[in-house]
């Protein structure tokens, strides 16, 4: 099974400090995504990456930024964090190539980050 | 614009059956997918249509039609942990995922 690792279930953070969160995925896969979930709204893309060191902005990238230096892990950067930012983020990999059949996400455990 | 709409809350009794339906509109189409998520876990994969008809595993099944631009998801025998809220979403024109907000199911005794 693939597996993806998100390394925080639960974060607290003040507002205006730099916020690192990381996703691990152990298959090998070339597409991994990071979105943002708020009551209401659904799941918003806020990056993305086809590979290693590339990545393309989502529908909500204002105030992040992201990291892909090795293909197992993607990492979220929030420059500077603010309340707004407060919400649920899940790391996602593609399981398999599109086009080709399913090519569903498999999902991290989520990190639910406050910002106060 | 791309849309996809699904009803925001369902209640239904355990045992019976509950369908949840998706509507959308988007530029592009590579598949409906089915995802269940339990509160305050990560959303998991349910089912995939790229054709019309429907898909039965188990105790779930997922209908397609692309003309209409619809979808469901029937569930049957419901049981207490099938409460969770189950998001649909549409492959659009890159392969990417657009997400429905969800539809959160709650099972009653």
């Amino acid at each position: 099974d693939v597996k993806v690792t998100q390394s925080s279930r639960y974060l607290v953070k003040r507002t205006g400090e730099k916020v690192f969160l990381e996703c691990v995925q152990d298959m090998d896969h070339e597409n991994m995504f990071w979105y943002r979930q708020d009551p209401g709204l659904g799941l918003r893309l806020i990056y993305f990456s086809y590979d290693v060191k590339m990545k393309e902005k989502g529908d909500i990238p204002e105030g992040y930024s992201v990291s892909r230096e090795k293909k197992e892990r993607f990492s979220l950067i929030l420059e500077s964090a603010s309340t707004n930012q407060t919400s649920m983020y899940l790391c996602a990999s593609r399981s398999s190539t599109p086009g080709q059949g399913n090519y569903g996400y498999t999902f991290g455990s989520g990190t639910r980050l406050t910002v106060v | 614009g791309q849309n996809i709409d699904q009803p925001t809350e369902m209640t239904a009794t355990e045992g019976a059956i509950v369908q949840i339906n998706c509507t959308y509109q988007t530029s592009g189409f590579n598949g409906l997918f089915w995802y269940q998520q339990h509160a305050g876990e990560a959303p998991t994969f349910l089912s995939y249509n790229v054709l019309d008809g429907l898909e039965e595993k188990g105790r779930f099944s997922s209908f397609l039609s692309r003309s209409k631009g619809y979808s469901y998801l029937l569930l049957k025998e419901l049981q207490m942990k099938d409460s969770a809220s189950y998001l649909c979403a549409v492959g659009g024109s890159n392969y990417q995922l657009i997400w429905g907000a969800g539809t959160k199911l709650i099972i009653k005794p």
